[in-house]
């Protein structure tokens, strides 16, 4: 059980900004929320985590919701090589289970 | 620096034989987990090691599954009597534990003929 819920798929025009949301209704207090995503035929790269303040990097930012039962990914500026399955994973010292993800369509 | 190595690349086996895959988590990493990816699927937890903890053997599918991690670091995940059902992309991850990121190897992929 992935315990969070994404959509199965979106779309997003290149040079476009995309936001990919995540439910992570039964979150506990010390559970991460980070994100990977796996481009083609390569193994899942990290993306970003946070735990309850909104967290940029060179990536993509991620806004946490207050009482932080969702999340939004978000690319600014999406490109062709942006098109993947991006995972939402409740994260804690322990095994880590992944759902099944959204796989994101680039158009140019 | 050296990223998460898994060996072999691809591995070609037939139904019955046992094999064994192998994965080089990154130095230090304390952390090291082991996903099962079909065709098109998501990634299957299979097993996680954490320090000199027992191992959270929850996820392997069936009894003909086993991994162990030596010295805390390499760690082998060995499949007996092969089954065709069990092709697919194995997938090794590595992370200092704690909220730290998992880093990704490039996976074996296993085809049972």
């Amino acid at each position: 059980d992935a315990k969070t819920t994404q959509p199965n798929s979106m779309e997003s025009n290149e040079e476009e900004p995309v936001h990919l949301p995540c439910n992570h209704s039964t979150i506990s207090g010390t559970d991460y929320i980070h994100w990977y995503r796996q481009l083609p035929s390569q193994g899942p790269e990290y993306v970003i985590h946070g735990l309850t303040s909104n967290v940029n990097n060179r990536m993509a930012s991620l806004a946490i919701a207050e009482d932080r039962k969702s999340s939004t990914l978000i690319l600014h500026r999406a490109t062709l090589r942006d098109a993947a399955v991006y995972y939402c994973i409740r994260y804690r010292d322990d095994k880590i289970i992944f759902g099944k993800g959204t796989r994101l369509h680039i158009l140019p | 620096g050296a990223g998460v190595s898994q060996s072999p690349s691809n591995k070609v086996t037939e139904k019955g034989k046992d094999v064994e895959l192998r994965c080089d988590p990154i130095s230090g990493h304390t952390a090291l987990y082991w996903y099962r990816q079909s065709l098109g699927q998501g990634l299957e937890f299979l097993i996680y090691f954490q320090g000199n903890s027992a191992p959270d053997k929850s996820g392997l599918p069936s009894d003909r599954f086993s991994a162990e991690r030596t010295g805390g670091s390499v760690s082998t995940l060995t499949i007996q009597r092969t089954q065709q059902e069990d092709s697919a992309v194995y997938l090794c991850a590595s992370s200092y534990g704690g909220s730290s990121p998992l880093h990704f190897g490039n996976g074996t992929r296993l085809t049972v003929t």
